[in-house]
C-alpha cells in the first residue's frame, strides 16, 4: 500500500540556518504530493503542493520539488525564523484515495 | 483557502460522559469528512471517513459504537465519544474535502482541533 516517510526529528536550528526535511513515498500511479505544516495546538495546514512530475511547490519561502526518479519531496526553506518552529507533515493523495500522512517532523528554531 | 471550524476547541468532561465535537466547512461542501486522533508523539491516526447521508467508515480498530460519526449535511459533521474514559483524552482533528472551486478529493482542509480531557 501507500507509506509516506519523513525523517526522524527533532531537528533544531539556528535563526537564519537552511533547512532540509526529507520525504520520500511509496505508491502506485501518479500521486498529488503535499506539506502540510502544524504550530502548537493548532491544526494543519496546507503549506504546499505539487501534482504531478517536476512541479515545484513553494510558499512563504518553503520549497519542495516532486521527484519521481527517487520518489521524493523533500521540504526547504533558505533561511528559518523562530515562527517557523513547528511540526511538517509530508503526505500523498491519489485520486479519490484517502490520503496517506507522514509521522511528522518537529522543527525547533533558536533566535 | 476553504475554511472548517472545531466546537469547542477544548473541553474537559468526567469519565463516563458522552462528549459532542462539530466540524463544519465554512465556504465549501464538504462531500466528505476525515476525522483523525492525534497521539503525543504527533502522529495521526485516521478515525473514520464520513460522506453525506451515508453511515462513516471506520478504521480498524477503531470501535464505532464508541466514537459515533454523523454527516447529516455537506458543511456539518460531528464525532461523539460515548462514555469517555481518560485513555480517550486526545486531541482529535477534523478535515474536510470537497468537490469544485475550493478543491478536488485529494486536498484536504483542516479544522484548528479538539483538545478533550477525559478525568
Amino acid at each position: 500500500g501507500d507509506s509516506v516517510t519523513q525523517m526522524e526529528g527533532p531537528v533544531t536550528l539556528s535563526e537564519e540556518a537552511f533547512l532540509t526535511i526529507n520525504c520520500t513515498y511509496t505508491a502506485t500511479g501518479y500521486p498529488s504530493l503535499f506539506w502540510y505544516v502544524q504550530y502548537p495546538g493548532e491544526g494543519l495546514q496546507l503549506l504546499l503542493k505539487a501534482t504531478k512530475a517536476d512541479d515545484k511547490g513553494s510558499n512563504k519561502g518553503f520549497e519542495a520539488t516532486y521527484r519521481k526518479e527517487t520518489t521524493s519531496f523533500h521540504l526547504e526553506k533558505g533561511s528559518v525564523q523562530v515562527s517557523d518552529s513547528a511540526v511538517y507533515f509530508c503526505a500523498l493523495s491519489r485520486g479519490s484515495y484517502i490520503p496517506t500522512f507522514g509521522r511528522g517532523t518537529s522543527l525547533i528554531v533558536h533566535p | 483557502g476553504a475554511v472548517v471550524s472545531q466546537h469547542p476547541s477544548r473541553v474537559i468532561c468526567k469519565s463516563g460522559t458522552s462528549v459532542k465535537i462539530e466540524c463544519r466547512s465554512l465556504d465549501f461542501q464538504a462531500t466528505t469528512m476525515f476525522w483523525y486522533r492525534q497521539f503525543p508523539k504527533k502522529s495521526l491516526m485516521l478515525m473514520a471517513t464520513s460522506n453525506e447521508g451515508s453511515k462513516a467508515t471506520y478504521e480498524q480498530g477503531v470501535e464505532k459504537d464508541k466514537f459515533l460519526i454523523n454527516h447529516a449535511s455537506l458543511t456539518l459533521s460531528t464525532l461523539t465519544v460515548t462514555s469517555a474514559h481518560p485513555e480517550d483524552s486526545s486531541f482529535y482533528i477534523c478535515s474536510a474535502a470537497g468537490q469544485g472551486a475550493f478543491g478536488s478529493y485529494n486536498e484536504q482542509f483542516f479544522g484548528p482541533g479538539t483538545r478533550l480531557t477525559v478525568l
